[in-house]
C-alpha cells in the first residue's frame, strides 16, 4: 500500500520568513496531494491541493510543487503569520482505485512572532 | 465551518463497551470517509462509503464497523471498546466520485476509562 512519510515533524519560524514541508510518497499511482491544516481542537482544513498532471500550483502565500520522478512534494508558505500555526498535513491518493487516502504524520509549524 | 458535523463532540465510556458516532456529509455530498486520529498513529483511514455502499476499507478493526443510511448520513460502531480505542474520530465528505476534495467534521473525541 502507499506509504507516505513527512518532515520536519516539527518546525519553528520568525512571523514574515518562509516555511517548506516536504513529503514524499511510494505508490507511484498516487495522483492528487491534499495539504491540510489542524488547528487544536478542530477537523483538518483542506488548504491546496495538487494533481499529478501539474507540477505547481500556487494560492496567495501558500504554493505546493510536485515531483512525479522523484516522488515528493512540498509545501511553503512566505510571509508566515503567527494565525499560521497549527500541524500540517501531506497526503496522497490513487483516485482511480476507492479514493483511499494515506496522511503523512504531520507537521507542527511554530511561527513565532 | 466545513459543513460537515458529527455528534457527540465528547463521548467517555468504559471499557467492553459499546459506542455509536453519527456523521452528517455536506449538502450533495455522496462520501463519506472515517478517520481515527491518535497521538503515536497520525491519521488513519478507516473505511469509505459511497452513496450507501462501502467503498474501501482501511485499518479498521473487526470490532468496529460503519454504514451510510439512505439519507447519506453515517454512523460509525465501535465495539468491546479498549483503552487503545481512545482517539479522535473524524469524518469527511466529498462529492461525485472525480471530486476528489475531502472535508473534515469537527470530529468526536473518545476517552475509553
Amino acid at each position: 500500500g502507499e506509504n507516505v512519510e513527512q518532515h520536519p515533524s516539527t518546525l519553528s519560524v520568525q512571523e514574515g520568513d518562509s516555511a517548506v514541508i516536504k513529503c514524499t510518497y511510494s505508490d507511484s499511482a498516487s495522483n492528487y496531494f491534499p495539504w491540510y491544516k489542524q488547528e487544536l481542537g478542530k477537523g483538518p482544513q483542506l488548504i491546496i491541493d495538487i494533481r499529478s498532471n501539474v507540477g505547481e500550483k500556487k494560492d496567495q502565500r501558500i504554493a505546493v510543487t510536485l515531483n512525479k520522478t522523484a516522488k515528493h512534494f512540498s509545501l511553503h508558505i512566505t510571509e508566515t503569520q503567527p494565525e499560521d500555526s497549527a500541524v500540517y498535513f501531506c497526503a496522497a491518493m490513487n483516485s482511480g482505485g476507492y479514493q483511499k487516502v494515506t496522511f503523512g504524520i504531520g507537521t507542527k509549524l511554530q511561527v513565532i512572532p | 465551518d466545513s459543513g460537515v458535523t458529527q455528534t457527540p463532540k465528547h463521548l467517555i465510556t468504559a471499557t467492553g463497551q459499546r459506542v455509536t458516532l453519527r456523521c452528517s456529509p455536506r449538502s450533495g455530498d455522496l462520501s463519506v470517509y472515517w478517520y481515527q486520529q491518535s497521538l503515536d498513529q497520525g491519521l488513519q483511514f478507516l473505511i469509505h462509503y459511497y452513496n450507501g455502499e462501502e467503498r474501501a476499507k482501511g485499518n479498521i478493526l473487526e470490532r468496529f464497523s460503519a454504514q451510510q443510511f439512505p439519507d447519506l448520513h453515517s454512523e460509525l460502531n465501535l465495539s468491546s471498546l479498549e483503552l487503545g480505542d481512545s482517539a479522535l474520530y473524524f469524518c469527511a465528505s466529498s462529492g461525485e466520485r472525480g471530486d476528489y476534495e475531502q472535508y473534515f467534521g469537527p470530529g468526536t473525541r473518545l476517552t475509553v476509562t
